[in-house]
């Protein structure tokens, strides 16, 4: 069974850091694109980044370039996100999710974790 | 303002055929796939739809996606009260260069 897990959400103030893990398991992790996207309250999802199997390709929204970076190890199965900067804006719930190609593509995201909510707040 | 525009709810009884739409533009729905996403508040969102019609093995075919244009629409037919949920479409933008989903619809079954 394909299974997403992440975790290392809390609470920051702003301008801080925070870095999310996603662990991954039931599938060839490096054979696949791996994306974050986060939901805010009353908001619709925002993709945040993507990155292919070998890491040879990364993506970011325009709202987070610069201050995010993920990363991935694929010897671990996992998935990171490193958010700098932080800013009230960026409180979230922020789920990690499977691609279903291996190519980029379209948001063809087939399988999506539970989420860690990050809360920028003084 | 979402890139991707759909209404902010429906509603139907059960038994129902009820359509949520999703309005985009040349550069996303117009030239790219649309997917769909259904999501409870407090779970895993999952996947609906894929590449504009296409349903993952274990969704049923009550749920069918169509695109004509730059909209696309998901139809949810024989509704029952566990439909109730969140709905999300999704495509890429050619001109902004990223992944980019709607503002979501409530989906109520009454």
């Amino acid at each position: 069974e394909v299974q997403l897990v992440e975790s290392g959400g809390g609470l920051v103030q702003p301008g801080g850091s925070l870095r999310l893990s996603c662990a991954a398991s039931g599938f060839t992790f490096s054979r696949y694109i791996m994306s974050w996207v986060r939901l805010a309250p009353g908001k619709g999802p925002e993709w945040i980044s993507y990155i292919t199997g070998t890491s040879d390709s990364m993506l970011y929204a325009d709202s987070v370039r610069g201050r995010f970076a993920i990363s991935r190890d694929n010897a671990k199965s996992s998935l990171y996100l490193q958010m700098n900067d932080l800013r009230a804006e960026d409180t979230a719930i922020y789920y990690c999710a499977k691609d279903g190609t291996v190519v980029p593509s379209g948001p063809w995201l087939d399988t999506w974790g539970q989420g860690t909510p990050v809360t920028v707040s003084s | 303002q979402s890139v991707l525009t759909q209404p902010p709810s429906v509603s139907g009884t059960p038994g129902q055929r009820v359509t949520i739409s999703c309005s985009g533009s040349y550069s996303n729905i117009g030239s790219n796939y649309v997917y769909w996403y259904h999501h409870v508040p407090g779970t895993a969102p999952k996947l609906l739809i894929y590449k504009n019609d296409q349903r993952p093995s274990g969704v049923p075919d009550r749920f069918s996606g169509s695109k004509s244009g730059t909209s696309a629409s998901l139809a949810i037919s024989g509704l029952r009260s566990e439909d109730e949920a969140d709905y999300y479409c999704a495509s890429w933008d050619d001109s902004l260069r990223g992944r980019f989903f709607g503002g979501g619809t409530k989906l109520t079954v009454l």
